[in-house]
């Protein structure tokens, strides 16, 4: 069965303070990986998606990598502005393109 | 353009009554998605509908239903509500093809009494 492990389920930091957050996912075959942002109250807004091992992307103070088994989202120098529950979701080849399999996510507050 | 719209934003049902939600995708997109969203559970699949015709389908009891109809436009029924059934209900939209990310609604907040 497919599974996505996000790690830790909370994190406060300090503005400016520098972190990563985890994403470990069993899948047969990754067909993809998303990285969702949501906001108390709204749907997730989709900031990234990540096709193969040693792929990155950035945007902003966003940095997503991709490993085997593993995916990370890195923080630079956040703002309180940032703080939100970050999701990471995966589809996986033997399932339909567009069923994503989410993790729990970890919610982040950013103090000012 | 507009982004997914969804109607309406909050409902307070009771116990064994039907419930009907609806989903607008963004403008061109011919794939809708339908998750359930819960503080024990998180986000879950429930179905998905391209070109009218559903998809694919997630681990739900046939209580939960949908149809797409020729302007892509989705809903979702929800027959014998139960306690349990209480969520955030939302849509996604997306092309339809491959790998094309999904771009949420806000969501559906169903609360059964």
């Amino acid at each position: 069965e497919d599974q996505v492990t996000q790690s830790p389920e909370a994190l406060r930091l300090q503005e400016g303070e520098s972190s990563s957050l985890n994403c470990s996912y069993t899948v047969s075959g990754l067909r993809g990986l998303f990285w969702y942002r949501q906001d108390p109250g709204k749907g997730p807004e989709f900031l990234f998606t990540l096709y193969s091992a040693g792929e990155e992307k950035e945007k902003e103070r966003l940095k997503a990598t991709l490993t085997k088994k593993e995916s990370f989202l890195h923080i630079t120098a956040p703002k309180p502005e940032d703080s939100a529950t970050y999701l990471c979701a995966v589809q996986a080849l033997d399932q339909g393109a567009q069923k994503l399999v989410f993790g729990q996510g970890t919610r982040l507050t950013i103090n000012p | 353009k507009a982004g997914v719209t969804q109607t309406p934003r909050y409902l307070i049902k009771t116990r064994g009554q039907q419930v009907t939600l609806s989903c607008s995708p963004i403008s061109g997109h011919r794939s809708v998605s339908w998750y359930q969203q819960t503080p024990g559970q998180g986000l879950q699949f429930l179905f998905e509908y391209f070109s009218e015709t559903q998809r694919n389908k997630g681990n739900f009891p046939g209580r939960f239903s949908g149809r797409q109809f020729s302007n892509s436009r989705s809903e979702m029924n929800v027959s014998t509500l139960e306690l349990g059934d209480s969520a955030l209900y939302l849509c996604a939209s997306s092309r339809g093809q491959g790998e094309d990310e999904q771009y949420f609604g806000p969501g559906t907040r169903l609360t059964v009494t």
